[in-house]
């Protein structure tokens, strides 16, 4: 059964700590993993990983994937308020139309 | 731009009634689906489409239904309203197949009592 799960489901930090979010799967036909970050509504789109070992950055935010451990981690630096939200893990499967969801992972960076 | 449309954004039914959440794409994407999103459950896909007049069930389809007779119109239906549908829902689209980015709507907020 295809899986995706994420760790921790919840976290709290200060205002410029640092934050590694997980994110493991097994699923079959593997063609991308892809990071979502959810505030009030709506997932945005944060990265769409599909080789291992390749960083990918946006400002303080960054991600990686290892295809052979089966996993990807989001290291978010100099955490802001503005970077409370729900980070959201999906995989994408070659041939199918559906993104497959983790359980997402609650941050909360108090001042 | 439009984009993914959803409404209504807020809805409180009474248990045994029935509505339709409506969702609609500008994009000419020929694949939508139909998310909920509960505590701690990550989103589950519910129903989605992959072209007008062709539907078909997701992970959690049980009292929904959907249909699919414009490429840009997919609404979803709850015929009898559960509390245990009291949820988020999320409409999503593409441009068909995998690789492609996904685009959700806002999302509707719809609490059964």
């Amino acid at each position: 059964e295809d899986k995706v799960v994420q760790s921790p489901l919840s976290l709290v930090v200060h205002e410029g700590d640092t934050v590694t979010l997980n994110c493991s799967y097994e699923v079959t036909n593997f063609r991308s993993l892809l990071w979502y970050k959810q505030e009030k509504k709506a997932p945005t789109f944060l990265f769409m990983l599909t080789s291992s070992g390749i960083e990918k950055k946006s400002g303080r935010l960054s991600s990686i994937l290892d295809k052979k451990e089966l996993f990807s981690i989001l290291n978010i630096t100099a955490t802001q308020t503005g970077d409370s939200a729900i980070y959201l893990c999906a995989v994408d499967q070659t041939g199918a139309n559906n993104l497959f969801f983790g359980t997402g992972t609650r941050l909360t960076v108090i001042p | 731009n439009a984009g993914v449309t959803q409404t209504p954004k807020f809805q409180v039914l009474k248990t045994g009634q029935s509505m339709t959440l409506q969702c609609a794409q500008d994009m000419n994407h020929e694949y939508m689906s139909w998310y909920r999103q509960d505590p701690g459950m990550g989103l589950r896909l519910i129903h989605y489409s992959v072209g007008a007049g062709i539907t078909d069930q997701g992970e959690v389809p049980n009292g929904y239904n959907v249909s699919r007779s414009t490429t840009e119109d997919f609404p979803l239906r709850l015929l009898s309203a559960a509390p245990s549908q009291t949820s988020v829902y999320f409409c999503a689209s593409r441009r068909g197949g995998s690789g492609n980015t996904i685009y959700f709507g806002e999302g509707s907020w719809l609490t059964v009592v």
